[in-house]
C-alpha cells in the first residue's frame, strides 16, 4: 500500500491564484481530512469527509472547497490564494468508528507559499 | 478533551529506552489516550492508543496508571530516526466529527548517538 499520499510537495502562488492540492488513499478509509500547520503551531482541520459524496467543515474552512466524488481521493481547492493560505497541508484518512476514526495516517504534506 | 502537560523536550541515548510522561489529571472515564508524533518536515504518525489498560504494538507500549491521571509512551530501543516531536492527545472517540485532532506542544524527543 502507498498509503496517503499528496501532491504537489512544494508550490508557490501569487495571490489570487488558485488551485487544487491533490490527496489520494489506498486504504479504502471513509474518513478523510484535511489540516494545515502554521509554523510553531499545532494542526487546524479545515474539512473533512466521513464517506463518498460526504463533506462538511472542519475548524477553519475559509477559502477553501473540497469535494469527494470517490473514496480513494479528496482534493483541496484554494479559490483566490491569499498569503495567509502560506502553510502546511496535510491529509490524512482513516477508518471510520469511534475509536479508529482518531487513528489517522497522515500524507507527506505539501509546502504552499503564497506571494 | 482533557488537558495534557508533556515536558518540552528530553533526551536519549541511542539503544537506551526512551521514556515520554504525560499527565492528564482531568481524564474522564470515556477518553482515550493517544500518541503520534512527527519527525521534522514530515506529517504526524500515528504510534499507540489506549483507554484504560497498557498496550504494546510493533512502534512503543503504552503504560496508563490505574487512576489514568497520567501515562508513559516507552519506545523500547530507541534509535536516531526516533528524534521526533512527540505527542499526547486525550479525547473522546470523535467517530469522525468535526472537531480534528488537537496536537498541542508536545515533546521533542533527541536521540544522541
Amino acid at each position: 500500500n502507498a498509503g496517503v499520499t499528496q501532491t504537489p510537495k512544494f508550490q508557490v502562488l501569487k495571490t489570487g491564484q488558485s488551485m487544487t492540492l491533490q490527496c489520494a488513499q489506498d486504504m479504502n478509509h471513509e474518513y478523510m481530512s484535511w489540516y494545515r500547520q502554521d509554523p510553531g503551531m499545532g494542526l487546524r482541520l479545515i474539512h473533512y469527509s466521513v464517506g463518498a459524496g460526504i463533506t462538511d467543515q472542519g475548524e477553519v474552512p475559509n477559502g477553501y472547497n473540497v469535494s469527494r466524488s470517490t473514496t480513494e481521493d479528496f482534493p483541496l481547492r484554494l479559490l483566490s490564494a491569499a498569503p495567509s493560505q502560506t502553510s502546511v497541508y496535510f491529509c490524512a484518512s482513516s477508518l471510520r468508528d469511534s475509536v479508529s476514526t482518531d487513528t489517522q495516517y497522515f500524507g507527506p504534506g505539501t509546502r504552499l507559499t503564497v506571494l | 478533551d482533557a488537558k495534557t502537560t508533556q515536558p518540552t523536550s528530553m533526551d536519549c541515548a541511542e539503544g537506551r529506552a526512551a521514556n515520554l510522561p504525560c499527565n492528564h489529571s482531568t481524564i474522564s472515564g470515556n477518553e482515550y489516550v493517544y500518541w503520534y508524533r512527527q519527525i521534522h518536515s514530515q506529517g504526524p504518525q500515528y504510534i499507540i492508543h489506549g483507554l484504560k489498560n497498557n498496550e504494546t504494538n510493533e512502534m512503543a507500549s503504552l503504560i496508563i496508571t490505574e487512576d489514568r491521571k497520567s501515562s508513559t509512551l516507552i519506545l523500547p530501543h530507541a534509535t536516531l530516526r526516533d528524534t521526533a516531536v512527540y505527542y499526547c492527545i486525550v479525547r473522546v472517540a470523535s467517530g469522525g466529527g468535526a472537531d480534528g485532532l488537537t496536537f498541542g506542544k508536545g515533546t521533542h524527543l533527541i536521540i544522541q548517538p
